[in-house]
């Protein structure tokens, strides 16, 4: 077992939908939580960035941690074609420097 | 510059030969950071410098791999005697030290033949 799962997809989407994108995790010791969003043959991009558990909101983003069930979610409202793209989450210790990643979720928003 | 940088974008090298790829950091970051990403993965991490210092190679798969930072900015990752398996995207993040926000460079995509 991984130590970061997310659901590969594909996840299709009419544009203007709220999309829900998850990762689950094993490490209970895992602190810092990342959202990247990384387009076909570029580099990650960083989203979102949260600190133990609770929400975040940045513009049509919204982070949140759940650390009793290991769980963490990025929403998308009113997503556009632009947002289609791999979703990485990524975590690391509180001490630690390298993240670890999920394997990624592809979104496609149709327009 | 404005961004991490990365060079070559592209690199094809038979099977045996040495690569060379470099890293270069967002001004005033003094943490650099290597990770491999295999198609259709998220990225693994391979090694961590501050300044000059290597101060975890943890994830650096064999000693086939080496990577330099000598003068604290520029990185250098280099792979001797490349196999199959090697082929990915090598990507090159940087930070603020004791930053979580780690930005990521465009990669180098090697390719192994």
């Amino acid at each position: 077992q991984k130590e970061v799962e997310q659901d590969p997809g594909p996840l299709s989407v009419p544009e203007g939908a709220i999309v829900s994108l998850n990762c689950t995790y094993s490490n209970s010791a895992f602190q810092y939580f990342m959202w990247y969003r990384q387009y076909s043959r570029k580099g990650p991009e960083l989203l979102m960035y949260t600190y133990s558990s609770g929400n975040k909101e940045d513009g049509r983003f919204t982070a949140q941690v759940d650390k009793s069930s290991k769980y963490i979610s990025l929403f998308i409202r009113d997503s556009q074609p632009s947002d289609s793209a791999t979703y990485l989450c990524a975590m690391t210790l509180p001490y630690g420097q390298n993240f670890v990643f999920g394997p990624g979720t592809r979104l496609s928003v149709l327009p | 510059g404005a961004g991490v940088s990365q060079s070559p974008r592209y690199k094809v090298a038979k099977r045996g030969q040495d690569v060379a790829l470099r890293c270069d950091p967002i001004s005033g970051h003094v943490s650099l950071f290597w990770y491999q990403q295999a198609l259709g993965q998220g990225p693994e991490f391979l090694t961590y410098f501050q300044n000059e210092a290597q101060l975890d190679k943890s994830g650096l798969p064999s000693d086939r791999f080496f990577a330099e930072r000598p003068e604290g900015s520029v990185s250098t990752l280099k792979i001797q005697r490349t196999q199959q398996e090697d082929s990915a995207v090598y990507l090159c993040a940087s930070s603020f030290p004791g930053s979580r926000e780690q930005y990521f460079g465009p990669g180098t995509r090697l390719t192994v033949t």
